[in-house]
């Protein structure tokens, strides 16, 4: 079946380290997310992408890039991590086609702890 | 940009009851109008959405109801099952922002036997 993964599914980091969250899928969707989630705060958009050529800031993109190296392919970088972005972080995708829905699809999630 | 309030933040029901999740939303714009469901260590899944033409939706159980003039949109659930227990998420499209989702605190569900 057609799905988005995500590696890695846990990480424990420390401070002031980079680390790589990536996510890839094989729905053949154009369009790409990266949200965060704490408990109480619902799914918090860092980033989102159209298109490989396209890159947009969510609402709490600040300390976080990203890069769409290929259709399929989304990755989301904590350039030096700190406690505060101790969370789940989860990848989804959509699809733009002419008369398609505008459901998301989520991924399983990325457990990030940073001590 | 659009803003999404989602009332109660937790809900408790005996099983067999009906349970009704609220949200309301700025932008008069927004079009689009999911729910998903998070159940405990899983990844959020769309239960059922609704766009801005029609004012109710059902499948079995669950139902959603849009009042565009008030701009808040529901989620019904009748008949409640213990495995209805999960976090429920409510959204909505911009209108001005194609595509892009903003989602409420989300409201923690718990059906008890």
């Amino acid at each position: 079946d057609a799905d988005v993964t995500q590696t890695p599914r846990n990480r424990i980091t420390k401070t002031g380290k980079r680390i790589m969250l990536e996510c890839s899928q094989t729905k053949g969707h154009d369009r790409m997310y990266w949200y965060r989630q704490d408990p109480g705060l619902g799914l918090r958009l860092i980033y989102y992408s159209f298109d490989v050529k396209d890159i947009n800031k969510g609402e709490i993109s600040d300390g976080y890039s990203v890069s769409r190296q290929a259709q399929a392919k989304f990755s989301l970088s904590l350039e030096s991590a700190i406690p505060n972005q101790t969370a789940l972080y989860f990848c989804a995708t959509s699809d733009s086609g002419q008369g398609r829905a505008f459901e998301q699809f989520f991924g399983p999630g990325t457990r990030l702890t940073v001590l | 940009g659009e803003n999404v309030e989602q009332h109660p933040s937790t809900l408790s029901v005996q099983e067999g009851d009906s349970a009704v999740i609220k949200c309301t939303y700025s932008d008069s714009a927004s079009n689009y109008f999911p729910w998903y469901k998070q159940e405990l260590g899983k990844r959020p899944q769309l239960i059922i959405d609704i766009r801005s033409n029609v004012g109710e939706k059902k499948d079995q159980r669950i139902a959603v109801t849009l009042n565009k003039t008030a701009k808040h949109f529901s989620l019904h659930i009748t008949e409640t099952q213990p495995e209805d227990s999960a976090v429920y998420f409510c959204a909505a499209r911009g209108g001005s922002t194609l595509g892009r989702l903003y989602f409420g605190r989300g409201t923690q569900l718990t059906v008890w036997p």
